[in-house]
């Protein structure tokens, strides 16, 4: 069982802005950076967010990161139907000493 | 160009061992955290476990922990993660990643381990 809580499912029609919101605790995610993979259909996740709110040179910046206490989120702005994926979480854990994936959102574009 | 190749998947028996490699080439293993994370069949990710740059530095998943064994050979720029023990639940894709988490993150393709009878 995950430790990083992710709604299951997301969707918005193009151009719309989606959210996905990652709830953690006083162990991980508030106290440490939360990072954001975007995973397409059969191939390795791909880093969309490191350190909170930073991309990685190449991430479009209709992706966009933030952190607020013990839950972390990830919003694209503009959604195609590219970004139709599977969207991870992700944190340190200093009480587990790991690393915690989120459940993981599955985004739609209508 | 940066590249990481995993090898060493296949089918084996609950409670058999197998060791999983992955080469890379295009930078040098001794300048960076590796890691490995698994995904089961339409499931999650899940991190496994981390070596840091100067191997100095091992943490593992609790769910692997005392039968899992992540290490490196500089010499070959190869990661390793020998897998003993192992359980139906272990069936997974293993992608091993350069510099996880961080603005150089790279991931191999994956190998694929199945633990059935």
């Amino acid at each position: 069982q995950s430790v990083l809580t992710q709604p299951p499912s997301a969707s918005g029609t193009p151009g719309q802005r989606v959210t996905i919101s990652c709830s953690g605790s006083s162990s991980n995610i508030e106290n440490d950076n939360a990072y954001w993979y975007q995973q397409l259909p059969g191939t390795a996740p791909k880093l969309l967010i490191y350190n909170n709110d930073q991309r990685p040179s190449g991430i479009p910046d209709r992706f966009s990161g933030s952190k607020s206490g013990t839950s972390a989120s990830l919003a694209i702005s503009g959604l195609r139907s590219e970004d139709e994926a599977d969207y991870y979480c992700v944190g340190w854990d200093g009480s587990l000493s790991a690393y915690v994936f989120g459940t993981g959102t599955k985004v739609t574009v209508l | 160009e940066v590249q990481l190749v995993e090898s060493g998947g296949g089918l084996v028996q609950p409670g058999g061992s197998l060791r999983l490699s992955c080469a890379g080439s295009g930078f040098s293993l001794s300048n960076y955290w590796m890691h490995w994370v698994r995904q089961g069949p339409g499931k999650g990710l899940v991190w496994v476990a981390r070596v840091n740059e100067h191997g100095s530095r091992i943490d593992y998943a609790d769910s692997v922990q005392g039968r899992f064994t992540i290490s490196r050979d500089i010499a070959k720029n190869t990661l390793y993660l020998q897998m003993h023990s192992l359980r139906a639940e272990d069936t997974a894709i293993y992608y091993c990643i350069k510099d996880a988490f961080g603005p150089t993150d790279y991931w191999g393709q994956g190998t694929l381990v199945t633990v059935s009878s």
